[in-house]
């Protein structure tokens, strides 16, 4: 069945560091991959999205590119700010016969420190 | 803000007790899909409503049932709470029709403690 495995959290990082997610993912047919982002007390928002492969996602500063040959979606970002604080879910949806539903990584909680 | 309204944001009840999520969709999309969010469980697809119909079910207790009605909106009952059912469910929208692969829009949630 469809899957999605990201890397274990929780990531601490300085201001104004690189950040890596890992996610790699298991699907029938060609998913649509997505990257969502929790704020604390909050609920899940649109990060970036890739619906296709090579595509690349980029938001905010955030970038994550489509590799169907790995089956990976890793997240990216140059410079991470304190307001970067929060945990980031990857995700995705096959559409088809699971009729769009999404499935998500168990999350990575990010933290950073000024 | 997403356009999907989720009430109430808190709930907190006893154990054997019946409780009503609502949500409301953002204007325009048919489908609505309810979420729970727990630590060892992480987030798990509950079930999908297409335009009034169920489409899709996932991991939901045969204690959980939902329904959406003509004006779009959805209600997700669960009944004999018990301790475990203590998580945050959430309720997404989708402007793609059923089968579709385009992202979903998240309310905000509800916070259920079962005590």
């Amino acid at each position: 069945g469809d899957s999605v495995t990201q890397m274990e959290g929780p990531v601490t990082l300085s201001e104004e560091a690189f950040l890596t997610i890992n996610c790699t993912y298991t699907a029938t047919g060609y998913p649509s991959l997505f990257w969502y982002v929790q704020y604390p007390g909050e609920g899940l928002q649109l990060l970036l999205k890739a619906t296709k492969a090579d595509d690349k996602g980029s938001n905010k500063g955030f970038e994550a590119t489509y590799r169907k040959e790995t089956t990976s979606f890793h997240l990216e970002k140059g410079s991470v700010q304190v307001s970067d604080s929060a945990v980031y879910f990857c995700a995705l949806s096959s559409g088809g016969s699971t009729l769009g539903r999404l499935y998500f990584g168990r999350g990575t909680q990010l933290t950073v420190w000024p | 803000d997403s356009g999907v309204t989720q009430t109430p944001k808190h709930l907190i009840t006893a154990t054997g007790q019946r409780v009503t999520l609502r949500c409301s969709p953002r204007s325009g999309d048919l489908s609505v899909y309810w979420y729970q969010q727990s630590l060892d469980q992480g987030l798990q697809f509950l079930i999908q409503y297409y335009n009034g119909e169920e489409r899709a079910k996932g991991n939901i207790l045969e204690r959980f049932s939902a329904q959406q009605f003509p004006d779009l909106h959805s209600e997700l009952n669960l009944s004999s709470l018990e301790l475990g059912d203590s998580a945050l469910y959430f309720c997404a929208s989708s402007v793609a029709p059923a089968g579709g692969k385009g992202e979903q829009f998240f309310g905000p949630g509800t916070r259920l403690t079962v005590l």
